[in-house]
């Protein structure tokens, strides 16, 4: 099975643009994650989906960031406008229940706000 | 407090060497526990999960302790390829997970 897909792969922008993250999970996995980790620090829990659903939004920092998942599919993350402690990587995760384990991380997409 | 500690090392290792590792977790509730495994730019990698009663697989073994809140994590005749950061992970009731910052393991021929 095609594993969970995210776009772009890097991103550099300038402080104050508008950057827009996509996730594709793998087909059938209700539930998708996304993560964040910073220079230097550990992996954070950001938010959870179930289907279109955010079951659990308590990791996002601030309202520059807006995730969706029209259609209980892919998943979008935008942040707006981009701060330079945006910069890490972010991973999407996916699993086909609550909780399930393993759950399929993406190869992240490494933003960097100059 | 971080939610999970780990040495962040580096452990050094001849190959064929064993090395072990441990982690602590500061969230009594947390209900399950995990090692994964990350390569440098690449996504984390489920290695396996930790049950009370210890386990193994294949040449790992992982240990939980729920009264002291610690992790473990050993390695037998180390190979080059188990060179990689790896990741104490706590999973809480609500399903979320709870990283460490990850114990970085190099195995020299």
């Amino acid at each position: 099975e095609a594993g969970v897909t995210q776009f772009p792969s890097h991103s550099v922008i300038e402080k104050g643009q508008t950057v827009t993250l996509r996730c594709d999970p793998i087909s059938g996995h209700d539930n998708l994650y996304w993560y964040r980790r910073v220079m230097g620090k550990e992996i954070k829990f950001l938010l959870h989906f179930v289907k279109e659903s955010k079951q659990d939004e308590s990791g996002m920092p601030n309202n520059r960031f807006l995730a969706e998942r029209t259609g209980g599919t892919y998943s979008t993350l935008k942040v707006q406008p981009a701060e330079l402690e945006d910069s890490g990587v972010y991973f999407c995760a996916s699993s086909r229940a609550v909780g399930g384990t393993p759950l399929h991380f993406g190869n992240g997409t490494r933003l960097t706000v100059t | 407090r971080k939610e999970v500690e780990q040495d962040p090392g580096p452990f050094n290792v001849p190959e064929g060497a064993t090395v072990a590792f441990n982690c602590t977790y500061s969230n009594s509730a947390s209900q399950s526990f995990f090692w994964y495994r990350q390569d440098c730019r690449k996504e984390p990698k489920l290695l396996m999960s930790v049950y009370s009663s210890g386990n193994e697989d294949g040449r790992f073994t992982a240990q939980l302790n729920r009264a002291s809140q610690y992790i473990s994590l050993l390695i037998r005749d180390s190979k080059l390829s188990d060179s990689a950061t790896y990741l104490c992970v706590a999973r809480s009731n609500d399903y979320k997970l709870s990283f460490g910052a990850g114990t970085t393991v190099t195995v020299r021929a």
